[in-house]
């Protein structure tokens, strides 16, 4: 089945500096790349995803690219703001079609 | 208001009996998952079911137990053979089951004593 490793599993930045957040998979024929956000106390939301067809989408101060050849995929948060703290989880489908999530990593971004 | 619906948010259990969560959902989406959420691991996926009277296993099904006798339910029992039961556990509905937006509910927080 499909393996998707995410790193780092911790990350803090100051307020206004970027963030990187990185997952490999191993499914070469996974296709959908979504990014969910956990906010503390609450539940996983979509923040952006995306598909095979494409290198980079972006959505005002989140990015999303991915290296098809590499099998690895990343989530840019630029001008880091406090409500940018949660946990961020990527995701990618497997054999049986259905998605299989990294651990996690968790953001802090310090006033 | 749509969306998904998820009871009880809190739940304690002696060690030996089943517990059944419930998950409902107003979105008329066909698919519908439950994950277990533990520190650093993740959401691993235990049951999905793609439409009704069908579900398939997940990655950690062992010990837990669905069923999908109408769309809009899919309650997970959680039963004496899960050894390690404790956890946050979620309810998700999607229209397509891979490429899809995840519909979460607000979870469940099983502790079993």
């Amino acid at each position: 089945g499909e393996n998707v490793e995410q790193h780092p599993s911790t990350l803090s930045v100051q307020e206004g500096d970027s963030a990187v957040i990185k997952c490999t998979y191993s499914d070469s024929a996974s296709n959908y790349f979504p990014w969910y956000k956990q906010e503390l106390g609450k539940r996983p939301q979509l923040i952006i995803d995306i598909r095979s067809n494409v290198g980079e989408k972006k959505d005002q101060r989140i990015a999303v690219t991915l290296n098809k050849t590499a099998k690895h995929f990343s989530l840019h948060i630029t001008e880091t703001q406090p409500e940018d703290s949660a946990v961020y989880f990527c995701a990618a489908p497997g054999s049986a079609r259905q998605l299989t999530f990294g651990s996690g990593t968790q953001l802090t971004v310090l006033p | 208001d749509g969306g998904i619906t998820q009871s009880p948010k809190y739940l304690f259990r002696k060690e030996g009996q089943n517990v059944t969560l419930s998950c409902e959902q107003n979105l008329n989406h066909d698919a519908m998952y439950w994950y277990r959420q533990d520190p650093g691991q993740g959401l691993r996926l235990i049951y999905y079911s793609q439409i009704v009277n069908d579900f398939q296993k997940g990655d950690i099904a062992e010990g837990y137990s669905v069923s999908r006798e109408k769309k809009e339910s899919f309650p997970l029992t959680v039963t004496s053979a899960q050894k390690n039961p404790t956890a946050f556990y979620l309810c998700a509905s999607s229209i397509d089951p891979v490429t899809g937006e995840l519909f979460f509910g607000e979870g469940s927080r099983l502790t079993v004593l």
